[in-house]
């Protein structure tokens, strides 16, 4: 597609339920990351993937949260068990290639996730 | 660990002033800095991209420097309008580590009054 499309734009969720929150990269992406973003702060790095694999998880802040990219195009964001400090907004974003260094970033607008 | 500074965190200024915003990373050996802008409920907009080889980026009325020795960049905001005014984010990639990931500051908030 012509840019990054992240679905749903809001959630809201009771506690304790399951959520998935969708990115769709740039046609030919093949790298894709996630970040969340509390209020007033910067983005804060969740996990990347270079093709269908992730190349680096660390951000993910515990075994609550994951991620997939099954066909190294579209990534789904998994959150169990949410609590309300998981409200946040979260945001994609893709890249030609993590290979090369020389790359920005796209970013899509994001979901704000409420927990309430 | 690189981590990123801005100041200020917020910045109130009339319509047509020249403005300057710092970026400071504590890891040199990046491989490029980006600096974006967030309108409020809004996704990132890239602004500009400077690799480690280059010393300064233009885009219209931007211009982003970049000194990797010292770890500081610096986004120079020409003849400012209220259309100005949203949050400039400054990331970077790399560090000793080799990471691809960027790693944001928190933001300068810019407010240009009519």
């Amino acid at each position: 597609g012509a840019g990054v499309s992240q679905t749903p734009s809001n959630k809201v969720t009771e506690k304790g339920k399951y959520v998935e929150l969708r990115c769709d990269p740039i046609s030919g992406h093949t790298a894709l990351y996630w970040y969340r973003q509390s209020l007033g702060q910067g983005p804060e790095f969740l996990i990347y993937f270079q093709g269908t694999g992730a190349a680096d998880d660390s951000g993910l802040p515990n075994d609550r949260f994951f991620a997939v990219r099954p066909e190294g195009s579209v990534s789904t964001l998994k959150i169990q068990r949410t609590e309300r400090g998981d409200s946040a907004v979260y945001l994609c974003a893709s890249s030609l290639g993590l290979g090369d260094s020389n790359h920005g970033y796209t970013f899509g607008s994001g979901t704000r996730l409420t927990v309430v | 660990k690189q981590e990123v500074t801005q100041i200020p965190a917020a910045l109130s200024v009339p319509e047509g002033e020249n403005l300057v915003l710092n970026c400071s990373f504590t890891d040199s050996a990046i491989y490029n800095l980006q600096w974006f802008r967030q309108d409020p409920g809004k996704g990132l907009t890239s602004l500009l991209l400077i690799q480690s080889s280059q010393r300064e980026q233009t885009s219209g009325r931007l211009n982003a420097s970049l000194d990797k020795s010292s770890g500081r960049s610096t986004l120079y905001i020409a003849a400012s309008q209220p259309g100005d005014s949203a949050t400039y984010l400054c990331a970077v990639k790399g560090g000793t580590s080799g990471t691809y990931k960027y790693i944001f500051g928190t933001g300068t908030r810019l407010k240009v009054l009519a």
